[in-house]
């Protein structure tokens, strides 16, 4: 069965200090691995995919790393804007529904 | 271009009453997919459509739940007789046959008294 663990919970961290979250995941096969911003009363905002290990995409503040066991959501000088939460999601081989889990809820103070 | 679209936003039921949720997905997308959002969890599958084939519905947590996308555009989540342990937030979800992203509506808070 997929299992993806994320932590913290939650983080709280002033403006332009800079930090990491974390997923870890375990899956059969792993076909995609997906970060979503989720902010509150909204459906989760699409991030990055990620396929294989070693693959790191950037967006502006951010920049998801994956390796054969976890994946990294690392924020740089975050603004109080970058306040939501962040959930990770996997993709297994055999299946087209995205397993979550149940995110971490970061608040940026200015 | 428009995107996930849902309704209603909020719905207040009594136990024991049917409702009805509907998802627009974004136009041309194939695969629709239906999540359950408890307060402070992650979204859970419920069931997946490709076209108008639901090809999974392992999520469903009952058989009160119900989906239907007959067109293959549409969908709509049916819930009958519903229970306390129903209040959650119903996810919306669709892709396009050549990517594994799934782009999500704002969801409809369910809220059963």
């Amino acid at each position: 069965e997929d299992q993806v663990t994320q932590s913290p919970e939650a983080l709280r961290l002033q403006e332009g200090e800079s930090s990491s979250l974390n997923c870890s995941y375990t899956v059969s096969g792993l076909r995609g691995l997906f970060w979503y911003r989720q902010d509150p009363g909204k459906g989760p905002e699409f991030l990055f995919t990620l396929y294989s290990a070693g693959e790191e995409k950037e967006k502006e503040r951010l920049k998801a790393t994956l390796t054969k066991k976890e994946s990294f959501l690392h924020i740089t000088a975050p603004k109080p804007e970058d306040s939501a939460t962040y959930l990770c999601a996997v993709l297994d081989t055999g299946r087209r529904a995205l397993t979550f889990g149940s995110g971490t809820r970061l608040q940026v103070q200015p | 271009g428009a995107g996930v679209s849902q309704s209603p936003r909020y719905k207040v039921a009594k136990r024991g009453q049917d409702v009805a949720l509907r998802c627009d997905p974004i136009s041309g997308h194939v695969s629709l997919f239906w999540y359950q959002q408890a307060l402070g969890q992650g979204p859970e599958f419920l069931t997946y459509f490709q076209n108008e084939a639901q090809l999974d519905k392992s999520g469903l947590p009952s058989d009160r739940f119900f989906a239907e996308r007959p067109e293959g555009s549409v969908s709509t989540l049916k819930i009958q007789r519903t229970q306390q342990e129903d209040s959650a937030v119903y996810l919306c979800a669709s892709s396009s046959d050549w990517t594994y992203e799934q782009y999500f509506g704002p969801g409809t808070r369910l809220t059963v008294t």
